[in-house]
């Protein structure tokens, strides 16, 4: 089962910034918090990952609390391509398996 | 860089029919993922492979899935006999394996209906 909870759906104008929320109150010390997401009949794509620190690339930022109970994925600048669900995992990537355990996601709609 | 190639993209079989899918990974990737994305959740990992070798396969429904990665390249799966409740998306991921990378690069994914 995944560890995380994310909303169903949540909807951002076009040009705001977007903000995706994940709880993930069971996670362990050595599990990363990583970002995908999937556009409509394609398959998921990786954004981003981070251990405690915030993390910036460039497609978004990951904010994890200091407690690392819960994270924040920001898309500075939301388009309409960035229409997907987005997925919150977290995973030991130094121990044991390298499978990725997806829960239902949040369904970003950016609207026009 | 050529991403993860599969084929078909889509497949209607009727139940009990047989059926498999192809998964070509990025070259040099030396693990490879099959996960089974059924309408409106999440994809779940069927098996993965470490070169040809099976590192995970404990949620594949060994009745009736097998898979195989001959010469730790290109991939198939398999179903026989197929049922209704297999309609899903399958599909493929590759990651270059090394210091536990990060990325998984998806395929596609092709789509079954089983009727």
């Amino acid at each position: 089962d995944a560890k995380t909870t994310q909303p169903t759906s949540m909807d951002c104008a076009e040009g705001r910034a977007a903000n995706l929320p994940c709880n993930h109150s069971t996670i362990s010390g050595n599990e990363y918090v990583y970002w995908y997401r999937q556009i409509h009949s394609q398959g998921p794509q990786y954004i981003i990952h981070g251990l405690k620190n915030n993390e910036t690339n460039e497609m978004a930022s990951l904010i994890i609390t200091e407690d690392r109970k819960s994270s924040t994925l920001i898309l500075p600048h939301a388009t309409l391509r960035d229409t997907a669900v987005y997925y919150c995992i977290v995973r030991d990537p130094y121990g044991g398996s390298e499978k990725l355990v997806f829960g239902k996601g949040t369904k970003l709609t950016v609207n026009p | 860089e050529a991403g993860v190639a599969q084929s078909p993209r889509y497949k209607i079989i009727e139940k009990r029919q047989s059926v498999a899918f192809w998964c070509n990974p990025i070259s040099g990737h030396a693990t490879l993922y099959w996960y089974q994305q059924i309408l409106g959740q999440g994809p779940k990992l069927l098996i993965q492979f470490q070169n040809n070798g099976v590192v995970d396969d404990s949620q594949l429904p060994k009745d009736r899935f097998s898979a195989e990665r001959l010469k730790g390249v290109d991939s198939t799966l398999k179903i026989q006999p197929a049922k209704l409740e297999d309609s899903a998306v399958y599909l493929c991921a590759s990651s270059s394996g090394l210091q536990r990378s990060y990325e998984q690069y998806f395929g596609p994914g092709t789509r079954l209906t089983v009727t």
